[in-house]
């Protein structure tokens, strides 16, 4: 069975700051892909990211980071220089490939609430 | 790209009453999820659709729990004789099977708000 670990239920920073939510994953799988999505007080969850278990390259997007690692099963998420409206709740998500190879279903973690303070 | 709606926002009901929650997903994608997301909690899984075709249910998809995707294109979800552990936020989403380069990722909808009472 899949399951993702966040075990940082609640983060709180000052503005500026930087920092990282964790991710921990378990699969039996091979080919899998991992993915963050951010929740805003609104309630809609907002792709950030997807990574296939092949490719391990970090990826910087703007002020987001994502450090990808087989050997421990993680997938960390770092904002650099937080701002205000960065608060939500973010979760990590990871989804077996189907027979073509797709992603589908999602397994999520619980979520990690990230409030950045002005 | 429109986005996935879903409709109604927020839905109160009384206990034992039915009730259905619809989902349009992105025109050109070919599967639907549901998912349901309780206070302080992921989202879970409970079915998917490839087009018309339901492929997998949940075992929270109790038989209270229908869906359907007519002719492939929105889904309705049917909750009946509802009870107060239905009080959650449905959430749909959708995404493109492809055959190489992983498919598109799933993209969520606003959800619907149930509260049971």
């Amino acid at each position: 069975a899949q399951k993702v670990t966040q075990a940082q239920t609640e983060i709180s920073v000052v503005e500026k700051e930087d920092v990282t939510l964790d991710c921990v994953y378990e699969t039996r799988d091979t080919t899998y892909y991992l993915f963050w999505y951010k929740q805003p007080p609104s309630g809609e969850l907002v792709f950030l990211i997807r990574r296939n278990s092949f490719d391990e390259q970090n990826e910087i997007s703007g002020r987001y980071s994502w450090n990808f690692q087989k050997s421990t099963s993680s997938f960390n998420f770092t904002i650099t220089a937080s701002q205000v409206v960065d608060s939500a709740v973010y979760f990590c998500a990871l989804s077996e490939a189907n027979s073509g190879g797709s992603n589908y279903k999602l397994t999520f973690g619980k979520g990690t609430l990230l409030t950045v303070n002005p | 790209d429109t986005g996935v709606s879903q409709n109604p926002r927020h839905k109160i009901t009384k206990r034992g009453q039915n009730v259905t929650f619809r989902c349009d997903p992105i025109s050109e994608h070919n599967r639907l999820y549901w998912y349901r997301q309780t206070l302080g909690q992921g989202p879970e899984f409970l079915t998917y659709f490839q087009n018309e075709a339901q492929l997998e249910k949940s075992r929270l998809l109790s038989d209270r729990f229908s869906a359907e995707r007519p002719k492939g294109s929105f889904s309705t979800l049917e909750i009946q004789r509802t009870e107060q552990g239905d009080s959650a936020m449905y959430l749909c989403a959708s995404s493109l099977a492809a055959g190489t380069g992983g498919g598109s990722p799933l993209h969520f909808g606003n959800g619907t708000r149930l509260t049971v009472t």
